[in-house]
Protein backbone atom coordinates (compact mmCIF):
# COMPACT_ATOMS: atom_id res chain seq x y z
CA UNK A 1 0.00 0.00 0.00
CA UNK A 2 1.57 3.24 -1.08
CA UNK A 3 2.11 5.62 1.93
CA UNK A 4 0.16 8.38 0.21
CA UNK A 5 -3.18 8.03 -1.54
CA UNK A 6 -4.87 10.21 -3.77
CA UNK A 7 -8.27 10.11 -5.27
CA UNK A 8 -9.57 10.48 -7.59
CA UNK A 9 -6.89 9.51 -10.30
CA UNK A 10 -8.45 11.79 -13.12
CA UNK A 11 -11.55 13.99 -13.00
CA UNK A 12 -12.91 15.72 -15.86
CA UNK A 13 -15.69 18.42 -15.23
CA UNK A 14 -17.31 21.55 -16.32
CA UNK A 15 -16.56 24.90 -16.01
CA UNK A 16 -17.66 26.67 -12.93
CA UNK A 17 -17.90 23.15 -10.58
CA UNK A 18 -16.54 23.11 -7.43
CA UNK A 19 -13.95 20.70 -7.29
CA UNK A 20 -12.34 18.16 -4.73
CA UNK A 21 -9.37 16.17 -4.14
CA UNK A 22 -8.66 13.99 -1.54
CA UNK A 23 -5.41 12.87 -0.13
CA UNK A 24 -5.21 9.72 2.91
CA UNK A 25 -1.93 9.07 4.49
CA UNK A 26 -0.59 6.30 6.50
CA UNK A 27 2.49 7.55 8.39
CA UNK A 28 3.56 10.34 10.37
CA UNK A 29 3.87 13.94 9.24
CA UNK A 30 5.13 17.17 9.81
CA UNK A 31 2.99 18.80 7.21
CA UNK A 32 1.51 17.97 4.07
CA UNK A 33 1.98 19.73 0.51
CA UNK A 34 -0.18 20.09 -2.39
CA UNK A 35 1.35 20.75 -5.12
CA UNK A 36 0.48 22.02 -9.01
CA UNK A 37 2.61 20.67 -12.00
CA UNK A 38 0.90 21.46 -15.52
CA UNK A 39 1.73 19.35 -18.83
CA UNK A 40 5.26 19.31 -19.26
CA UNK A 41 6.48 21.61 -16.86
CA UNK A 42 7.61 22.15 -13.20
CA UNK A 43 5.85 21.86 -9.91
CA UNK A 44 4.47 24.89 -8.09
CA UNK A 45 3.98 25.01 -4.31
CA UNK A 46 -0.21 25.71 -3.74
CA UNK A 47 -0.23 24.89 0.12
CA UNK A 48 1.48 23.79 2.85
CA UNK A 49 0.11 22.82 6.19
CA UNK A 50 0.21 21.58 9.13
CA UNK A 51 -3.43 22.01 10.86
CA UNK A 52 -6.78 23.47 9.79
CA UNK A 53 -7.28 25.26 6.76
CA UNK A 54 -5.83 27.60 4.35
CA UNK A 55 -7.20 29.43 1.50
CA UNK A 56 -6.27 30.90 -1.48
CA UNK A 57 -8.38 32.74 -3.88
CA UNK A 58 -10.14 30.27 -5.48
CA UNK A 59 -8.10 27.75 -3.81
CA UNK A 60 -8.47 25.68 -0.31
CA UNK A 61 -6.97 23.14 2.07
CA UNK A 62 -7.87 21.38 4.82
CA UNK A 63 -6.05 18.79 6.77
CA UNK A 64 -7.27 16.30 9.51
CA UNK A 65 -4.29 15.18 11.69
CA UNK A 66 -6.36 12.88 13.87
CA UNK A 67 -7.56 10.78 9.92
CA UNK A 68 -4.75 11.37 8.33
CA UNK A 69 -6.73 13.20 5.70
CA UNK A 70 -6.50 16.30 3.69
CA UNK A 71 -8.67 17.51 0.87
CA UNK A 72 -8.06 20.36 -1.95
CA UNK A 73 -11.06 22.18 -2.91
CA UNK A 74 -11.20 24.62 -6.14
CA UNK A 75 -14.18 26.53 -6.03
CA UNK A 76 -15.51 28.08 -9.79
CA UNK A 77 -13.40 25.83 -11.55
CA UNK A 78 -12.23 27.38 -14.90
CA UNK A 79 -10.01 25.44 -18.18
CA UNK A 80 -6.82 27.36 -16.71
CA UNK A 81 -6.89 24.76 -13.56
CA UNK A 82 -6.10 22.08 -15.51
CA UNK A 83 -2.96 20.24 -14.50
CA UNK A 84 -1.99 17.63 -12.34
CA UNK A 85 -2.05 17.97 -8.66
CA UNK A 86 0.14 16.10 -6.25
CA UNK A 87 -0.22 15.80 -2.63
CA UNK A 88 3.16 15.04 -0.98
CA UNK A 89 3.70 14.57 2.92
CA UNK A 90 6.62 15.47 4.87
CA UNK A 91 8.34 12.77 6.83
CA UNK A 92 12.15 12.80 6.72
CA UNK A 93 12.08 13.43 3.10
CA UNK A 94 8.63 14.37 0.86
CA UNK A 95 6.76 11.64 -0.04
CA UNK A 96 4.50 11.85 -3.03
CA UNK A 97 1.10 10.83 -4.06
CA UNK A 98 0.46 9.74 -7.51
CA UNK A 99 -1.37 13.22 -8.70
CA UNK A 100 -4.97 14.05 -9.61
CA UNK A 101 -4.82 14.68 -13.09
CA UNK A 102 -7.72 17.76 -13.58
CA UNK A 103 -9.69 18.36 -16.60
CA UNK A 104 -11.79 21.45 -16.90
CA UNK A 105 -13.77 21.61 -19.83
CA UNK A 106 -14.69 25.23 -21.25
CA UNK B 1 13.74 36.98 -5.58
CA UNK B 2 11.46 33.98 -5.26
CA UNK B 3 11.93 31.36 -7.63
CA UNK B 4 14.46 28.16 -8.62
CA UNK B 5 15.69 28.67 -12.71
CA UNK B 6 17.31 25.92 -14.19
CA UNK B 7 19.50 25.60 -17.28
CA UNK B 8 18.47 24.52 -20.22
CA UNK B 9 15.11 23.39 -20.48
CA UNK B 10 15.57 20.73 -22.77
CA UNK B 11 18.02 18.87 -23.62
CA UNK B 12 18.96 15.66 -25.92
CA UNK B 13 21.86 13.63 -25.62
CA UNK B 14 23.87 10.66 -26.60
CA UNK B 15 24.67 7.47 -24.43
CA UNK B 16 28.74 8.78 -24.88
CA UNK B 17 28.25 12.46 -24.42
CA UNK B 18 29.07 14.25 -21.28
CA UNK B 19 26.47 17.01 -20.23
CA UNK B 20 25.89 18.73 -17.02
CA UNK B 21 22.20 20.26 -15.97
CA UNK B 22 22.76 23.48 -13.68
CA UNK B 23 20.05 24.99 -10.81
CA UNK B 24 20.26 28.63 -9.20
CA UNK B 25 18.17 30.44 -6.25
CA UNK B 26 18.92 33.62 -4.49
CA UNK B 27 16.04 32.75 -1.95
CA UNK B 28 19.75 32.34 0.84
CA UNK B 29 18.35 28.50 0.94
CA UNK B 30 20.55 26.32 2.27
CA UNK B 31 19.33 23.01 1.27
CA UNK B 32 18.72 22.26 -2.42
CA UNK B 33 17.10 18.97 -4.07
CA UNK B 34 17.69 17.03 -7.50
CA UNK B 35 14.41 14.85 -8.43
CA UNK B 36 13.71 12.80 -11.21
CA UNK B 37 10.03 12.46 -12.79
CA UNK B 38 8.91 9.88 -15.19
CA UNK B 39 5.83 11.25 -17.27
CA UNK B 40 2.82 10.38 -15.57
CA UNK B 41 4.64 9.41 -12.70
CA UNK B 42 5.23 11.61 -9.00
CA UNK B 43 8.90 13.19 -8.49
CA UNK B 44 11.65 10.58 -6.99
CA UNK B 45 14.05 11.96 -4.90
CA UNK B 46 17.54 12.04 -6.43
CA UNK B 47 20.06 13.98 -4.01
CA UNK B 48 19.89 16.37 -1.20
CA UNK B 49 22.33 19.35 -0.39
CA UNK B 50 22.32 20.52 3.43
CA UNK B 51 25.19 23.50 3.92
CA UNK B 52 26.87 22.49 0.48
CA UNK B 53 27.38 19.29 1.76
CA UNK B 54 25.53 15.80 0.29
CA UNK B 55 23.19 14.65 2.92
CA UNK B 56 21.35 12.56 0.89
CA UNK B 57 21.84 10.13 -1.84
CA UNK B 58 19.09 7.90 -2.54
CA UNK B 59 21.04 5.40 -4.36
CA UNK B 60 21.57 6.85 -7.61
CA UNK B 61 23.89 5.56 -10.48
CA UNK B 62 27.06 7.04 -10.54
CA UNK B 63 26.48 7.95 -13.86
CA UNK B 64 24.40 11.03 -12.19
CA UNK B 65 27.11 12.91 -10.29
CA UNK B 66 26.41 16.10 -8.08
CA UNK B 67 27.79 19.08 -7.30
CA UNK B 68 27.25 22.04 -5.06
CA UNK B 69 29.48 25.33 -5.87
CA UNK B 70 28.23 27.25 -3.44
CA UNK B 71 25.03 27.94 -1.44
CA UNK B 72 23.40 29.14 -4.80
CA UNK B 73 24.06 26.73 -7.17
CA UNK B 74 23.58 22.88 -7.86
CA UNK B 75 25.29 21.43 -10.94
CA UNK B 76 23.82 17.60 -12.18
CA UNK B 77 27.25 16.00 -14.00
CA UNK B 78 26.20 13.39 -16.49
CA UNK B 79 27.88 10.71 -18.13
CA UNK B 80 27.54 7.46 -19.66
CA UNK B 81 23.71 7.63 -19.27
CA UNK B 82 20.60 5.32 -20.66
CA UNK B 83 17.44 6.11 -22.93
CA UNK B 84 15.66 4.87 -19.46
CA UNK B 85 17.56 8.03 -17.98
CA UNK B 86 14.89 10.40 -20.10
CA UNK B 87 13.10 12.34 -17.94
CA UNK B 88 12.15 15.50 -16.51
CA UNK B 89 14.89 16.48 -13.73
CA UNK B 90 13.54 18.93 -10.99
CA UNK B 91 15.90 21.18 -9.13
CA UNK B 92 14.25 22.46 -5.55
CA UNK B 93 15.03 24.60 -2.91
CA UNK B 94 14.01 25.29 1.05
CA UNK B 95 15.66 27.38 3.79
CA UNK B 96 16.76 24.27 5.35
CA UNK B 97 16.47 20.47 5.46
CA UNK B 98 14.69 18.39 8.46
CA UNK B 99 11.69 16.73 9.64
CA UNK B 100 9.99 19.98 10.91
CA UNK B 101 7.09 21.02 9.83
CA UNK B 102 7.89 24.67 9.71
CA UNK B 103 8.11 27.18 6.67
CA UNK B 104 12.18 26.68 6.84
CA UNK B 105 11.37 23.16 5.51
CA UNK B 106 9.10 24.25 2.35
CA UNK B 107 10.37 23.55 -1.34
CA UNK B 108 10.30 25.67 -4.22
CA UNK B 109 10.24 23.79 -7.41
CA UNK B 110 12.53 24.97 -10.52
CA UNK B 111 10.44 24.61 -13.83
CA UNK B 112 12.82 21.24 -14.87
CA UNK B 113 15.03 20.37 -17.72
CA UNK B 114 13.46 17.72 -20.03
CA UNK B 115 16.54 15.28 -20.62
CA UNK B 116 15.98 12.89 -24.08
CA UNK B 117 19.17 10.14 -24.07
CA UNK B 118 19.19 8.75 -27.35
Amino acid sequence: KNEVEQSPQNLTAQEGEFITINCSYSVGISALHWLQQHPGGGIVSLFMLSSGKKKHGRLIATINIQEKHSSLHITASHPRDSAVYICAVRSSTLIFGKGTRLHILP
Amino acid sequence: DTEVTQTPKHLVMGMTNKKSLKCEQHMGHRAMYWYKQKAKKPPELMFVYSYEKLSINESVPSRFSPECPNSSLLNLHLHALQPEDSALYLCASSQAHGRGGGAYNEQFFGPGTRLTVL
